[in-house]
Protein backbone atom coordinates (compact mmCIF):
# COMPACT_ATOMS: atom_id res chain seq x y z
CA UNK A 1 0.00 0.00 0.00
CA UNK A 2 1.25 3.47 -0.53
CA UNK A 3 1.64 5.90 2.35
CA UNK A 4 2.31 9.81 1.95
CA UNK A 5 3.97 12.29 4.30
CA UNK A 6 4.05 15.95 4.11
CA UNK A 7 6.74 17.07 6.93
CA UNK A 8 5.40 20.55 7.33
CA UNK A 9 2.24 21.17 8.46
CA UNK A 10 2.15 24.78 9.59
CA UNK A 11 3.87 27.39 7.13
CA UNK A 12 4.16 30.62 8.26
CA UNK A 13 5.30 33.07 5.30
CA UNK A 14 5.28 36.79 4.23
CA UNK A 15 4.35 38.20 0.95
CA UNK A 16 6.85 37.67 -1.99
CA UNK A 17 8.71 35.05 0.30
CA UNK A 18 9.97 31.46 -1.70
CA UNK A 19 7.53 28.32 -0.69
CA UNK A 20 8.35 25.13 -0.66
CA UNK A 21 6.52 22.67 0.81
CA UNK A 22 7.55 18.70 1.47
CA UNK A 23 6.00 15.49 0.11
CA UNK A 24 7.23 12.27 0.74
CA UNK A 25 5.54 8.92 -0.76
CA UNK A 26 6.12 5.26 0.22
CA UNK A 27 5.78 2.73 -2.77
CA UNK A 28 7.67 0.61 -4.83
CA UNK A 29 6.13 0.17 -8.09
CA UNK A 30 5.23 3.39 -10.50
CA UNK A 31 3.13 5.99 -9.36
CA UNK A 32 1.26 9.34 -10.63
CA UNK A 33 1.94 12.36 -8.10
CA UNK A 34 -0.65 15.40 -7.28
CA UNK A 35 -0.22 18.92 -5.60
CA UNK A 36 -3.98 20.02 -4.55
CA UNK A 37 -5.06 22.98 -2.94
CA UNK A 38 -8.36 24.03 -0.58
CA UNK A 39 -8.86 27.51 0.01
CA UNK A 40 -10.32 28.25 3.15
CA UNK A 41 -14.35 27.30 3.22
CA UNK A 42 -13.80 25.51 -0.53
CA UNK A 43 -13.06 22.47 -2.33
CA UNK A 44 -9.97 21.02 -3.28
CA UNK A 45 -8.61 22.05 -6.82
CA UNK A 46 -5.56 20.68 -8.44
CA UNK A 47 -2.68 22.15 -8.81
CA UNK A 48 -0.55 20.03 -10.65
CA UNK A 49 0.72 16.52 -11.54
CA UNK A 50 3.14 13.91 -12.71
CA UNK A 51 2.57 11.18 -15.23
CA UNK A 52 6.01 10.45 -16.56
CA UNK A 53 8.43 12.54 -18.88
CA UNK A 54 10.31 16.05 -17.16
CA UNK A 55 10.46 15.57 -13.51
CA UNK A 56 9.63 19.38 -13.17
CA UNK A 57 5.76 20.10 -13.27
CA UNK A 58 4.30 23.52 -13.84
CA UNK A 59 0.90 23.78 -12.58
CA UNK A 60 -1.46 27.09 -12.12
CA UNK A 61 -1.11 29.80 -10.00
CA UNK A 62 2.52 30.04 -10.64
CA UNK A 63 3.12 26.57 -8.38
CA UNK A 64 5.29 24.16 -9.97
CA UNK A 65 6.39 20.46 -8.44
CA UNK A 66 9.84 18.63 -8.86
CA UNK A 67 9.59 14.94 -8.78
CA UNK A 68 12.87 13.15 -7.77
CA UNK A 69 12.54 9.61 -7.94
CA UNK A 70 15.61 8.46 -5.97
CA UNK A 71 14.22 10.49 -2.65
CA UNK A 72 10.30 9.45 -3.16
CA UNK A 73 10.24 13.08 -3.12
CA UNK A 74 7.74 15.61 -5.24
CA UNK A 75 8.11 18.82 -3.51
CA UNK A 76 5.70 21.92 -4.24
CA UNK A 77 7.33 25.27 -4.87
CA UNK A 78 6.11 28.80 -5.36
CA UNK A 79 9.48 31.75 -5.99
CA UNK A 80 6.91 34.36 -4.42
CA UNK A 81 4.04 33.74 -2.62
CA UNK A 82 0.83 36.14 -2.51
CA UNK A 83 -1.78 36.97 0.31
CA UNK A 84 -4.16 34.70 -1.78
CA UNK A 85 -1.97 31.52 -1.49
CA UNK A 86 -3.18 31.40 1.67
CA UNK A 87 -4.57 27.56 1.54
CA UNK A 88 -4.59 23.94 2.83
CA UNK A 89 -2.26 21.93 0.59
CA UNK A 90 -2.15 17.84 0.10
CA UNK A 91 -0.04 15.83 -1.82
CA UNK A 92 -1.64 13.02 -3.22
CA UNK A 93 -0.15 9.55 -4.94
CA UNK A 94 -1.96 6.89 -7.14
CA UNK A 95 -0.58 3.66 -7.81
CA UNK A 96 -0.81 3.51 -11.59
CA UNK A 97 -3.85 1.11 -12.21
CA UNK A 98 -4.96 1.40 -9.28
CA UNK A 99 -8.59 2.64 -9.99
CA UNK A 100 -7.57 6.44 -9.68
CA UNK A 101 -7.46 5.46 -6.26
CA UNK A 102 -5.50 8.63 -4.73
CA UNK A 103 -3.53 8.57 -0.88
CA UNK A 104 -3.41 11.91 0.51
CA UNK A 105 -0.91 13.58 3.01
CA UNK A 106 -1.99 15.02 6.02
CA UNK A 107 -1.96 18.18 4.49
CA UNK A 108 0.07 21.65 5.00
CA UNK A 109 -1.44 24.81 5.92
CA UNK A 110 -0.09 28.29 4.62
CA UNK A 111 -0.73 31.41 6.16
CA UNK A 112 0.66 34.16 4.02
CA UNK A 113 1.28 37.12 6.07
CA UNK A 114 0.26 41.03 3.99
CA UNK B 1 -22.13 25.35 -14.64
CA UNK B 2 -20.73 23.67 -11.65
CA UNK B 3 -18.76 20.43 -12.33
CA UNK B 4 -19.47 18.23 -9.32
CA UNK B 5 -22.51 19.29 -7.42
CA UNK B 6 -23.54 18.05 -4.20
CA UNK B 7 -26.18 18.30 -1.62
CA UNK B 8 -26.62 19.34 0.98
CA UNK B 9 -23.99 21.99 1.99
CA UNK B 10 -24.45 21.37 5.19
CA UNK B 11 -26.18 18.77 7.48
CA UNK B 12 -26.98 19.17 10.85
CA UNK B 13 -28.58 15.29 12.60
CA UNK B 14 -28.86 14.16 15.47
CA UNK B 15 -27.37 10.55 16.34
CA UNK B 16 -29.46 7.42 15.16
CA UNK B 17 -30.88 8.99 12.14
CA UNK B 18 -30.74 8.09 8.31
CA UNK B 19 -29.57 10.85 6.12
CA UNK B 20 -28.43 10.71 2.44
CA UNK B 21 -25.70 12.73 0.35
CA UNK B 22 -26.28 13.03 -3.26
CA UNK B 23 -23.52 14.02 -5.48
CA UNK B 24 -23.78 14.62 -9.86
CA UNK B 25 -21.22 16.07 -12.00
CA UNK B 26 -21.44 17.16 -15.33
CA UNK B 27 -18.46 16.26 -16.74
CA UNK B 28 -19.19 12.94 -18.24
CA UNK B 29 -16.71 11.31 -16.29
CA UNK B 30 -16.91 7.70 -16.08
CA UNK B 31 -15.63 7.47 -12.24
CA UNK B 32 -17.01 8.89 -9.10
CA UNK B 33 -15.76 8.80 -5.51
CA UNK B 34 -16.34 9.59 -1.95
CA UNK B 35 -14.10 10.82 0.45
CA UNK B 36 -14.31 11.81 4.05
CA UNK B 37 -12.25 14.66 5.38
CA UNK B 38 -11.96 14.40 8.88
CA UNK B 39 -11.58 17.65 11.49
CA UNK B 40 -7.91 17.16 10.90
CA UNK B 41 -8.48 17.68 6.89
CA UNK B 42 -7.44 14.32 6.80
CA UNK B 43 -8.81 12.58 3.35
CA UNK B 44 -9.91 9.06 2.96
CA UNK B 45 -11.08 7.36 0.74
CA UNK B 46 -14.67 5.34 0.97
CA UNK B 47 -15.96 4.13 -2.01
CA UNK B 48 -15.69 4.67 -6.06
CA UNK B 49 -18.02 3.43 -8.56
CA UNK B 50 -17.29 3.01 -12.55
CA UNK B 51 -20.38 3.58 -15.13
CA UNK B 52 -22.68 2.10 -12.04
CA UNK B 53 -20.01 -0.75 -10.90
CA UNK B 54 -18.22 -0.57 -7.64
CA UNK B 55 -14.54 -0.53 -7.77
CA UNK B 56 -13.15 0.64 -4.27
CA UNK B 57 -14.99 -0.24 -1.02
CA UNK B 58 -12.69 0.72 1.69
CA UNK B 59 -12.80 -0.28 5.18
CA UNK B 60 -15.71 1.54 6.25
CA UNK B 61 -18.48 0.40 8.50
CA UNK B 62 -21.70 -1.02 6.93
CA UNK B 63 -24.07 1.82 7.96
CA UNK B 64 -22.78 3.86 5.20
CA UNK B 65 -23.37 2.49 1.57
CA UNK B 66 -23.16 4.67 -1.96
CA UNK B 67 -25.78 3.79 -4.87
CA UNK B 68 -24.89 5.04 -8.11
CA UNK B 69 -28.57 4.84 -10.72
CA UNK B 70 -26.39 6.16 -13.76
CA UNK B 71 -22.69 7.30 -14.24
CA UNK B 72 -23.52 10.78 -13.72
CA UNK B 73 -24.70 10.08 -10.20
CA UNK B 74 -23.30 8.59 -6.86
CA UNK B 75 -24.87 8.74 -3.91
CA UNK B 76 -24.28 8.26 -0.08
CA UNK B 77 -26.61 6.90 2.42
CA UNK B 78 -25.74 6.34 6.20
CA UNK B 79 -28.01 4.24 8.78
CA UNK B 80 -28.12 5.07 12.05
CA UNK B 81 -25.69 8.33 12.54
CA UNK B 82 -22.88 8.14 14.63
CA UNK B 83 -21.22 11.39 16.57
CA UNK B 84 -17.73 10.59 14.73
CA UNK B 85 -19.08 10.46 11.36
CA UNK B 86 -19.39 13.81 11.72
CA UNK B 87 -16.98 15.33 9.35
CA UNK B 88 -17.06 16.54 5.28
CA UNK B 89 -17.56 14.21 2.37
CA UNK B 90 -16.35 15.15 -0.97
CA UNK B 91 -17.44 13.85 -3.80
CA UNK B 92 -15.19 13.07 -6.44
CA UNK B 93 -15.10 12.36 -10.36
CA UNK B 94 -12.33 11.44 -13.02
CA UNK B 95 -12.80 11.06 -16.68
CA UNK B 96 -11.97 7.18 -15.91
CA UNK B 97 -10.45 5.37 -13.42
CA UNK B 98 -7.81 3.04 -16.18
CA UNK B 99 -6.82 6.49 -17.50
CA UNK B 100 -6.60 9.00 -14.27
CA UNK B 101 -5.73 12.38 -14.34
CA UNK B 102 -6.54 13.69 -11.32
CA UNK B 103 -9.98 14.49 -9.57
CA UNK B 104 -12.36 16.73 -10.02
CA UNK B 105 -14.14 17.85 -6.33
CA UNK B 106 -17.62 18.67 -5.17
CA UNK B 107 -17.53 21.61 -2.62
CA UNK B 108 -18.42 19.43 -0.12
CA UNK B 109 -21.03 18.21 2.35
CA UNK B 110 -20.69 19.17 6.34
CA UNK B 111 -22.02 16.55 8.33
CA UNK B 112 -22.64 17.31 11.90
CA UNK B 113 -24.04 14.99 13.97
CA UNK B 114 -25.22 15.99 17.57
Amino acid sequence: AQSVSQHNHHVILSEAASLELGCNYSYGGTVNLFWYVQYPGQHLQLLLKYFSGDPLVKGIKGFEAEFIKSKFSFNLRKPSVQWSDTAEYFCAVNARGNAGKSTFGDGTTLTVKP
Amino acid sequence: DTAVSQTPKYLVTQMGNDKSIKCEQNLGHDTMYWYKQDSKKFLKIMFSYNNKELIINETVPNRFSPKSPDKAHLNLHINSLELGDSAVYFCASTESAETYYGYTFGSGTRLTVV
